[in-house]
C-alpha cells in the first residue's frame, strides 16, 4: 500500500486564488520531506526540503513567499500556492522516506490547473 | 551545475524484446543513483538504486549499471511486457543530501 498519502490529486482554481496540498507519510514519522513539480516535458525539479518544527529550505529561484510550506508534525508537510497563476499550472510531488538508506517514497503527485 | 539527459525520449518495442534506456549526468561526482518508474497518475517507483561505489545492480528483468567515470547509467530490461510502459526516470543524489536531479525521462511503450 501507499506510503505517502497526497491530496488532492488533481485541482482546478481560478487565477489568484491560493492552493493547498497535503502530503502525509502513513507508516513512518517524516522529519524531512521534499517537494518537486514537473513542467510538461520536463524533468522533476526539487523546489524545497521540509524539515519538522522549523523552516523549509527552498532551492534557488523558488520564491519561499510563493509557495508556502508548512511541516508542522513528523507525518504532514503541507505546500500552498498562493495567489496561483496559469504559470504555476503543473504536476506538483512529494517525497520522504527512510532517509539514512537514501529510500525515498513518493506521493501520486497533484495536478494543478490555474484557469 | 548537474544536469542529467536521458535518451530517447521515447520508445516503442514490441513485447518480448530487451532494450536499453540510457541516462547521463555531468558531474561525476554523485552519491548515488536511482532508476524509478512513473505511471500515469500515480507517483515515482524505485526500481534499482547504485551506490557510487557500485557498477550495477540487478532485479528481475531489470539491470542497471553505473559508469561514474564516463557519467553514464544504463537501465536493460530483459523480455519486456506491456505492464512495463511507463516512464522511466534516472535521478542522481548529491551528496548524502537526499536531493534527486532528475532525468528526462524516457517514456516506453510495449507493444503486445
Amino acid at each position: 500500500g501507499a506510503v505517502v498519502s497526497q491530496h488532492p490529486s488533481r485541482v482546478i482554481c481560478k487565477s489568484g486564488t491560493s492552493v493547498k496540498i497535503e502530503c502525509r507519510s502513513l507508516d513512518f514519522q517524516a522529519t524531512t520531506m521534499f517537494w518537486y513539480r514537473q513542467f510538461p516535458k520536463q524533468s522533476l525539479m526539487l523546489m524545497a526540503t521540509s524539515n519538522e518544527g522549523s523552516k523549509a529550505t527552498y532551492e534557488q529561484g523558488v520564491e519561499k513567499d510563493k509557495f508556502l510550506i508548512n511541516h508542522a508534525s513528523l507525518t504532514l508537510s503541507t505546500l500552498t500556492v498562493t495567489s496561483a497563476h496559469p504559470e504555476d499550472s503543473s504536476f506538483y510531488i512529494c517525497s520522504t522516506g527512510e532517509l539514512a538508506k537514501n529510500i525515498q517514497y513518493f506521493g501520486a503527485g497533484t495536478r494543478l490547473s490555474v484557469l | 551545475k548537474q544536469e542529467v539527459t536521458q535518451i530517447p525520449a521515447a520508445l516503442s518495442v514490441p513485447e518480448g524484446e530487451n532494450l536499453v534506456l540510457n541516462c547521463s549526468f555531468t558531474d561525476s561526482a554523485i552519491y548515488n543513483l536511482q532508476w524509478f518508474r512513473q505511471d500515469p497518475g500515480k507517483g515515482l517507483t524505485s526500481l534499482l538504486l547504485i551506490q557510487s561505489s557500485q557498477r550495477e545492480q540487478t532485479s528481475g528483468r531489470l539491470n542497471a549499471s553505473l559508469d561514474k567515470s564516463s557519467g553514464r547509467s544504463t537501465l536493460y530490461i530483459a523480455a519486456s511486457q506491456p505492464g512495463d510502459s511507463a516512464t522511466y526516470l534516472c535521478a542522481v543524489m548529491r551528496g548524502a543530501t537526499n536531493k534527486l536531479i532528475f532525468g528526462t525521462g524516457t517514456l516506453l511503450a510495449v507493444q503486445p
